[in-house]
């Protein structure tokens, strides 16, 4: 099965941007759609978005309107997800995971381990 | 958006039992439910995936039914380490969205 590996934890002041990577170990970068969920501390699971490398786009929920960005390079098999504009809300633990094949949406098979990202003053 | 209920939101129950976990949707989401178990500190793990089929490596005690609106998983028997926050996802549509999750304990 694929494997995820995503970047180190983050400490980001409000109103600053982070950036989270997640690379893949698949044979080729177009294998897989990858989502992104998060989960903030105590809670429950929150789907964020999407990147396919086949389309190059990506979707993502609209409550983040212009603060998000999910992007990906393929020569290094390794998507991202940047985030401005941040709040104490958006600190949580966020994930990356391939979707099944077949459906532009799928179930979330494969997952990486997390990145912490804490927004504080 | 769909919204999905899921309950009970905690549960306790004792090794052997059978457990059951539900998830309602707002709206008809056909088969495009999959069903994830968080243990304590560690990443979801997937275990069922279009309403009712079982992922590899995942014991046959869990098993997942339902479609339309009404989605359930269920653990024939259960064991200690079920211990977890169980989640219902949907991904019928944009946005896909998660259950609320349910906390299983052992009595």
């Amino acid at each position: 099965q694929v494997q995820l590996l995503q970047s180190g934890a983050q400490v980001k002041k409000p109103g600053s941007s982070v950036k989270i990577s997640c690379k893949t170990s698949a044979k080729t970068f177009n294998d897989y759609v990858v989502a992104w969920v998060r989960q903030a501390p105590g809670q429950g699971l929150e789907w964020v978005g999407r990147f396919s490398p086949v389309s190059q786009s990506s979707n993502f929920v609209r409550k983040f309107g212009g603060r998000l960005t999910i992007t990906a390079d393929s020569h290094t098999k390794t998507f991202f997800l940047q985030l401005s504009s941040l709040t104490s809300e958006d600190t949580a633990i966020y994930y990356c995971a391939t979707q099944g094949k077949g459906r532009f949406l799928q179930y979330l098979q494969a997952w990486g381990q997390g990145t912490l990202v804490t927004v504080s003053s | 958006d769909i919204q999905v209920t899921q309950s009970p939101s905690s549960l306790s129950a004792s090794v052997g039992d059978r457990v059951t976990i539900t998830c309602q949707a707002s709206q008809d989401i056909g088969k495009y439910v999959s069903w994830y178990q968080q243990k304590p500190g560690q990443v979801p793990n997937l275990l069922i995936f279009d309403a009712s089929t079982l992922e590899t490596g995942v014991p046959s005690r869990f098993s997942g039914s339902g479609s339309a609106t009404h989605f359930s998983l269920t653990i024939s028997s259960l064991q200690p380490e079920d211990v977890a926050t169980y989640y219902c996802h949907h991904y019928d549509h944009l946005p896909p969205t998660f259950g609320q999750g349910t906390k299983l304990e052992i009595k």
